[in-house]
């Protein structure tokens, strides 16, 4: 599996964009990068997956640069409730399991 | 939508205490996974499991825990005999189908949270 690098933790504001890029430098072929959500005393959440360029969903756009040795978590116009801690994982989707790093605790104030 | 649920919300057990925690994955979902997450900690995998059988599991997941799928719509982990450091919460996770190079999506449950006294 690869390794993974996020920032620990992010402040923002209400009805700011958040950017939150996360380093896999060891990032194989086979290998998709998954972001899940994770909010206080509940389970983890999948937001999006992308291989390469660019994904976006109702929820957030992923960016993936042509090498892929890193990608971006864009979340446009947080609120609240988009506090939790944000975990990027790397994988090839044939591993039975997810590997969570620490995450980076996205904090959004009013 | 479907979605994983868990049983119970809360549990608090004596050391030494066996404790079974309950999950109903969702229903088309192949794939089933437990795992814990410590207060103030990463989650960390415990165990997978897939055509009946475990496919892998973690050094944490040593002799005193077992799992099973008892009927076509439960999972369920056993652990034995239970420590002070077994206090976590526990998720449970269902996959729908190893898709190489598709989505990967685990689809997690509400958690367990154990209390060991």
């Amino acid at each position: 599996l690869a390794k993974t690098t996020q920032p620990i933790s992010m402040d923002s504001y209400e009805g700011q964009e958040v950017n939150i890029t996360c380093s896999h430098n060891n990032i194989a072929t086979n290998d998709y990068i998954t972001w899940y959500q994770q909010f206080p005393s509940q389970g983890p959440r999948f937001i999006i997956q992308g291989y390469k360029t660019k994904v976006t969903n109702e929820v957030a756009s992923l960016f993936i640069p042509a090498d892929r040795k890193s990608s971006t978590l864009s979340l446009p116009r947080v609120s609240l409730s988009d506090t939790a801690v944000y975990y990027c994982l790397v994988g090839d989707g044939n591993d039975y399991k997810l590997s969570f790093g620490a995450g980076t605790t996205v904090t959004v104030r009013a | 939508e479907p979605e994983v649920t868990q049983t119970p919300s809360h549990q608090v057990t004596q050391m030494g205490q066996e404790v079974i925690l309950r999950c109903v994955p969702i229903s088309n979902h192949l794939y089933f996974y437990w795992y814990r997450q410590i207060l103030g900690q990463k989650v960390e995998f415990l165990v997978s499991f897939y055509n009946n059988e475990i496919s892998e599991k973690s050094e944490i997941f040593d002799d005193q825990f077992s799992v099973e799928r008892p009927d076509g719509s439960n999972f369920t982990l056993k652990i034995r005999s239970t420590k002070l450091e077994d206090s976590a919460m526990y998720f449970c996770a269902s996959r729908d189908r190893g898709l190489a190079g598709g989505r990967d999506e685990q689809f997690f449950g509400p958690g367990t949270r154990l209390t060991v006294l």
